[in-house]
């Protein structure tokens, strides 16, 4: 069983460019989350798609944009990067379980924009 | 508005004396709870969730809905329990809300 995935490991970006961060999921797992955790904080919300539609977003303006393939990878974009979009980038993978619900982290994506 | 409030960013004990992780949660209806837990150069990976009533690693946490409160407890801390640890909870949907995480440092 392969484990969440990410890429790149580190990026460096100027203010006003756009990136793309990319998540594979685990294998079986048709839902994905991306956060947004800043130095010293804890992972903060940014939205989730599920079978290739986002089903749910947090406070994050909309140049913070998403994809899921139909493989369940995903992708982030940001647009017109600003300073404080220097983060570390998660992404979470999952399957509604009977149980509840568990959630598989990547190792993340640390941008740092200049 | 969810919320959950992790007082305290460093908590450092002894080796073999409890450990007591606080966790309050702010939350109209009936959240999920979770820990977290980040060891050293690893990823975040779940520690347990209130629905499971399990203990993992000799840690439980037991939901107190009347304070709120979802602490994270162990009897006697060991050396490699010493990482990140951060309270999460769900609420009726698809968005997990997290702490801002405390970092636990076992002294031997």
């Amino acid at each position: 069983e392969t484990g969440v995935t990410q890429s790149p490991t580190h990026l460096i970006k100027t203010r006003g460019q756009q990136v793309t961060l990319r998540c594979s999921s685990q294998s079986g797992h048709n839902t994905v989350s991306w956060y947004q955790q800043a130095l010293g904080q804890g992972p903060q919300f940014i939205f989730q798609y599920y079978r290739e539609e986002e089903n749910g977003r947090g406070n994050f303006p909309p140049r913070f944009s998403g994809l899921q393939f139909p493989n369940y990878s995903s992708e982030l974009n940001v647009n017109a990067l600003e300073l404080d979009d220097s983060a570390l980038y998660l992404c979470a993978s999952s399957v509604n379980q009977g149980g509840g619900y568990e959630q598989y982290f990547g190792p993340g994506t640390r941008l740092t924009v200049t | 508005a969810q919320r959950v409030t992790q007082p305290e960013k460093l908590l450092s004990v002894f080796k073999g004396a409890p450990v007591e992780l606080k966790c309050n949660y702010s939350y109209s209806g009936s959240p999920e709870l979770f820990w977290y837990v980040q060891y050293s150069r690893q990823r975040l990976q779940l520690l347990l969730r209130h629905i499971s009533r399990e203990s993992i690693k000799g840690f439980t946490a037991d939901l107190n809905k009347g304070e709120t409160s979802f602490h994270l407890k162990k009897p006697f801390a060991q050396e490699e329990d010493s990482a990140m640890y951060y309270c999460a909870l769900r609420g009726g949907g698809f968005k997990t809300i997290f702490g801002a995480g405390t970092r636990l440092f076992v002294k031997a």
